[in-house]
């Protein structure tokens, strides 16, 4: 069975310009969640959707960040306009439906972004 | 307050010794999740166990051990018989029930060499 797919894996882009990640959970699973990983920070959360609905977006840095779940297998995070502190690896992660919490989360290759 | 801490950044050692990454958590929650994730050079991040509050129970995969001690809020890691292939960095977390439901808080992760 196919993992959790991101994409692009890699992208370098330009201050200003709009960047969107994608990501494809695992099939029939209803959480998925978006992490971002720096040097400075560590792994935080941004994001994360329970059945297609935002559930918990504390973590989105600020309004130039947006993320989407228009069904149960794609979503995506936007960032507009970039900025080179936005630089770090984004990783999305979904979970199944077994328990409401507490299941393990099973990431993406993540995509590495650099904003120069 | 940091939620997770580990507090050996980087652990050294030489193949076939045991090691140990400390993991310790706070939390006010009854019901709460432990994880330990492993994230090799090639970047992904791995899953490795989960164990959940109510179960002080120690658990042991091969060369892998986990010592979950409630009274003193840690969750530890052992490697028995390092190899080259553990070299990875090591990441505890946590997910509570009430204070942030299927939010993983990270630590800061623990970066084990371990060499020939």
């Amino acid at each position: 069975d196919a993992g959790v797919i991101q994409s692009p894996r890699h992208e370098v882009t330009e201050m200003g310009q709009e960047v969107t990640l994608r990501c494809k959970p695992i099939s029939g699973h209803n959480s998925l969640f978006w992490y971002r990983q720096t040097m400075m920070r560590g792994l935080e959360l941004l994001i994360y959707f329970n059945n297609n609905v935002p559930i918990d977006d504390s973590g989105m840095p600020e309004d130039r960040f947006s993320a989407k779940m228009p069904n149960a297998s794609f979503s995506t995070l936007k960032i507009q306009p970039s900025e080179p502190r936005d630089s770090a690896v984004y990783f999305c992660a979904s979970s199944s439906p077994g328990q409401p919490f507490g299941d393990e989360q099973f990431f993406g290759p993540g995509t590495r972004l650099t904003v120069l | 307050a940091q939620k997770v801490t580990q507090a050996q950044t980087e652990i050294s050692v030489v193949e076939k010794e045991d090691v140990t990454l400390d993991c310790v958590y706070e939390t006010r929650d009854t019901t709460y999740y432990l994880f330990w994730y492993k994230q090799p050079p090639s970047g992904e991040l791995v899953f490795l166990i989960r164990r959940n509050s109510f179960d002080e129970q120690n658990e042991i995969s091969g060369r892998y051990s986990w010592n979950f001690q409630k009274s003193t809020s840690s969750f530890n890691f052992t490697i028995t018989a390092s190899q080259v292939v553990d070299s990875a960095v090591y990441f505890c977390a946590l997910s509570e029930a009430e204070t942030s439901g299927s939010r993983l808080t990270f630590g800061e992760g623990t970066q084990l060499t371990v060499n020939p």
